[in-house]
């Protein structure tokens, strides 16, 4: 079965820092890679994803992710954070079918 | 804003009760989902209905019955709950009958509900 593996469960970062939030998949064959993000009381909404070509992937409000093969990883990241970003942000995989699993999410705080 | 639409916002309801969670949309959308999203978990898949057939069932308990009336519908019909049931519930829509990179979920707002 596949899963989906977040390293960092909560993440405190002063504005302007830069993000990166890890995320493992283990499945062999071909996946389709997610991030999604859901801010406080507000509905889960795709920041970006990744099936094939370049590994560099870019999303929305100004998040990208870097897809590593050999690692299994589609890691997300933001060259500087804003206090907006405060959410939780999970990472899915779909590697067959209809059954999208999600990792655990991870909880940034942005301080102002 | 979502354009997968969740009544009620909220539900509180006793265990003897017997209630009844919506989703609507209007993207067109071949496959509706219902997951459920516990305090501090990620969300987990209980339903799939592609093409208005229901295709996934995660061995949900028989007391959460799901049921698409039409392409843009999708009900779950709640019956003799338990509190551990009290959860956020997740309705979810995607382009095609299966997720993958051109068919992404969308989701809606959810479904606060608490069993007393």
């Amino acid at each position: 079965a596949q899963s989906v593996s977040q390293h960092n469960h909560h993440v405190i970062l002063s504005e302007a820092a830069s993000l990166e939030l890890g995320c493992n998949y283990s499945y062999g064959g071909t996946v389709n890679l997610f991030w999604y993000v859901q801010y406080p009381g507000q509905h889960l909404q795709l920041l970006l994803k990744y099936f094939s070509g370049d590994p560099l992937v870019k999303g929305i409000k100004g998040f990208e992710a870097e897809f590593i093969k050999r690692k299994f990883s589609l890691n997300l990241r933001k060259p500087s954070v804003q206090w907006s970003d405060t959410a939780e942000y999970f990472c899915a995989v779909n590697g067959y079918g209809n059954k999208l699993v999600f990792g655990a999410g991870t909880i940034l705080r942005v301080k102002s | 804003d979502t354009e997968v639409t969740q009544t009620p916002k909220h539900l509180v309801m006793g265990m003897t009760n017997k209630k009844s969670l919506k989703c609507e949309q209007h993207m067109g959308h071949r496959a509706m989902y219902w997951y459920k999203q516990k305090a501090k978990k990620p969300p987990e898949l209980m339903f799939v209905y592609s093409y208005e057939k229901l295709s996934i069932n995660e061995s949900v308990p028989s007391r959460f019955s799901p049921e698409c009336p039409n392409s843009s519908l999708l009900n779950l019909h709640l019956h003799a709950l338990q509190p551990e049931d009290s959860a956020l519930y997740l309705c979810a829509s995607s382009q095609e009958g299966s997720v993958d990179y051109d068919s992404p979920l969308h989701f809606g707002n959810g479904t606060r509900l608490t069993v007393t």
